[in-house]
This record gives structure tokens, C-alpha cells and sequence, in this order.
């Protein structure tokens, strides 16, 4: 069965910055296009970062672009997002995703509060 | 950019049928899209790929009496025999030529 597991979810401060980690396993994770989707508290689904399966070509939605970071380690199974300059409307369950257009599978997600 | 559009919210009744829009923005009407469903307290979970000319792809363990259709610039998805599990957000998702990707802004479904 295919897995996602997001980690590193925590309440920080506006201007902080945060690392979110997403276990895959049970499909060939080298070979998958991976992305972050994440839902504020009360909204919808917004997707915010795309990477193609070697991690040489990301995409971000604007509302992160220049914050944060995607990157991948294929020899862990592992997918990352690295969040900077954190500010109140990032506050969001952060959800990791395999998919190349449409979304296949989908994690728990992990939650990230961000307050002062 | 594609943009989609769904009412907010839709019901029926415990083992009735229920049928949901996600209409494609202006000059995109030969996309295809996903959808996806939110239960309360969960993660998403994909539900089919659909084409513009109604075929559909269920995602794995996904029951048949989850279906797909198309017309124009519609996309519709077709709930059979609600369940009360069936209670939850639907989604739908389209990409064009690639990322950046778009979701609708969901419909939620209550069963009366």
C-alpha cells in the first residue's frame, strides 16, 4: 500500500522558519513526481509546490514563491519543504502528494501554527 | 489561468443519489480533472481521473457507485447509494499543461 507520512508540523512565529519531512513508501518514490498541498483552518485545498521525480524542476504557487524551499532525497524515499519567513496566513495542515497532473495519494498531513 | 467553480454545498438522502458540479473556466472546457474527497478529521483521498469526454479512472479501493461525467465545460461526479461515510468534501482538481495546479473551492455534502 502506498504511504505518506508528514512530520515536522509545530506552532512558531511569525518570521520563523520550519522543515516538513514526508515518509514515503510502498511505490517507487525515484520515479514519482511529488508535491505539497496544504488547507487553512475553514478553506479549502491550495496546492503550493511541485518536483519532478530527479529534483531538477520545481514549481511554486506565488503565495510561496521565494519562502519556500521543496527538495527530495530519493535514496531515503523522503520529501521535504523547507519554510521560511513564516507569517500567520501559512498557518495550514500541510499535506505531502504523489502526482504528476492528477493527485494520486495523499498523506494525513502535519499541522503548522503560526502565532505570536 | 483555468479556474474551476462549485456550489458550495449539496444533500440527499441515506441511499439516494447525489450529483456534483466542477465547471471549468472560460477556453478550457477539453481539460480533464480529478476529484477528491476531505472526510471530517482526515486526509484527502483521490477518487477518479475524468476525461473531457466522461471517461474515468477510480482510484484504487474506490467503489463503483462513485462515477464521472462530462458536458462542455462540466465535470460532474455521481454519488449512488449514499452512505453516511459518503458525508464530506469534494474536490476537484484540474492542471493544464502542468503545475501550477488548481483546485476547486469544494462542495460540501451532507446526508440528510
Amino acid at each position: 500500500d502506498v504511504q505518506l507520512a508528514e512530520s515536522g508540523g509545530a506552532l512558531v512565529h511569525p518570521g520563523e522558519s520550519l522543515k516538513l519531512s514526508c515518509a514515503a513508501s510502498g511505490f517507487t518514490f525515484s520515479l514519482s513526481e511529488m508535491n505539497w498541498v496544504r488547507q487553512a483552518p475553514g478553506k479549502g485545498l491550495e496546492w503550493i509546490s511541485y518536483i519532478t521525480s530527479a529534483g531538477t524542476t520545481v514549481f511554486y504557487a506565488d503565495s510561496v514563491k521565494g519562502r519556500f524551499t521543496i527538495s527530495r532525497d530519493n535514496s531515503q524515499n523522503s520529501l521535504f519543504l523547507h519554510l521560511d519567513s513564516l507569517r500567520a496566513d501559512d498557518t495550514a495542515v500541510y499535506y505531502c502528494a504523489r502526482g504528476h497532473y492528477e493527485i494520486v495519494s495523499w498523506g494525513q498531513g502535519t499541522l503548522v501554527t503560526v502565532s505570536s | 489561468q483555468v479556474m474551476l467553480s462549485q456550489s458550495p454545498s449539496a444533500s440527499a438522502s441515506l441511499g439516494a443519489s447525489v450529483k456534483l458540479t466542477c465547471t471549468l473556466s472560460s477556453g478550457y472546457s477539453t481539460y480533464a480533472i480529478a476529484w477528491h474527497q476531505v472526510q471530517p478529521g482526515k486526509g484527502p483521498r483521490f477518487l477518479m481521473r475524468l476525461n473531457h469526454d466522461g471517461r474515468h479512472n477510480n482510484g484504487d479501493g474506490v467503489p463503483g457507485r462513485f462515477s464521472g461525467s462530462s458536458s462542455g465545460s462540466e465535470r460532474y461526479l455521481i454519488i449512488s447509494n449514499l452512505h453516511s461515510e459518503d458525508e464530506a468534501d469534494y474536490y476537484c482538481q484540474t492542471w493544464g499543461t502542468g503545475p501550477p495546479y488548481v483546485f476547486g473551492s469544494g462542495t460540501k455534502v451532507t446526508v440528510l
